[in-house]
């Protein structure tokens, strides 16, 4: 099994809602990362979880807020977010974030609006 | 900031052979070259990656120049399928010893019936 899988596929909340992303793997992959991205552009990494321990922030503001409950699990707890936070995210894996050849699964997506 | 650049956008012949360019002047001697290709609403995928040497796979070929500033991404025999954003990548190793994907700004490639 090479999946990754997003949940949910389509999400629309208002500027005070709290809503959770979910990203699940069960590749026995260490590394797991969220990433953002705007409609025609690349995706920007936002946060690498590397063995269950947040290895990477971005800088990404407090709104979005990052938890791997464990090794196959990777949540993106939302609150009081901004329209320009519209977009695509996605999730991915990989085997160990400190390989250099290590490909990356990435799963669907989630499309997130905010009203 | 990006450290490759590709071009916008391309198009090809069905059951043509593409050539996909990408230049990463700012390339270390340890630095793999990585693609990967996102289709129409769905997560990037990874096509290939490599070091010096040309890498073939059972998606794509790798050329890799010489002095490693560029490369190219080679699609044998392009379908309606293979329509796609192609990405090169190079990725950075953090203070943490982590390493993360930098992308391009990616070549649209359009493949025509």
């Amino acid at each position: 099994d090479t999946e990754v899988t997003q949940t949910p596929k389509h999400l629309v909340m208002g500027m005070t809602n709290k809503k959770s992303l979910k990203c699940e793997q069960h590749m026995g992959h260490r590394a797991m990362y969220w990433y953002k991205q705007k409609a025609k552009k690349p995706p920007e990494l936002m946060f690498v979880y590397s063995y269950e321990k947040l290895s990477i922030n971005e800088s990404v503001p407090s709104r979005f807020s990052p938890e791997c409950p464990n090794s196959s699990l990777l949540n993106l707890h939302l609150h009081a977010l901004q329209p320009e936070d519209s977009a695509l995210y996605l999730c991915a894996s990989s085997q160990d974030a400190r390989g250099e050849t290590y490909e990356q699964y990435f799963g669907p997506g989630t499309r997130l609006t905010v009203t | 900031d990006a450290k490759t650049t590709q071009p916008n956008s391309m198009e090809s012949n069905e059951e043509e052979p593409v050539h996909l360019p990408c230049n990463h002047s700012t390339i270390s001697g340890t630095d793999y070259i990585h693609w990967y290709r996102q289709l129409p609403s769905q997560g990037p995928e990874y096509v290939i990656h490599g070091l010096t040497s040309n890498v073939n796979n059972r998606m794509a070929s790798l050329a890799i120049a010489e002095d490693r500033k560029s490369s190219t991404l080679i699609l044998h025999r392009a379908t309606l399928r293979d329509a796609a954003v192609y990405y090169c990548i190079l990725r950075d190793l953090t203070t943490s010893g982590t390493y993360k994907y930098i992308f391009g700004t990616g070549t649209r490639l359009k493949v025509l019936a």
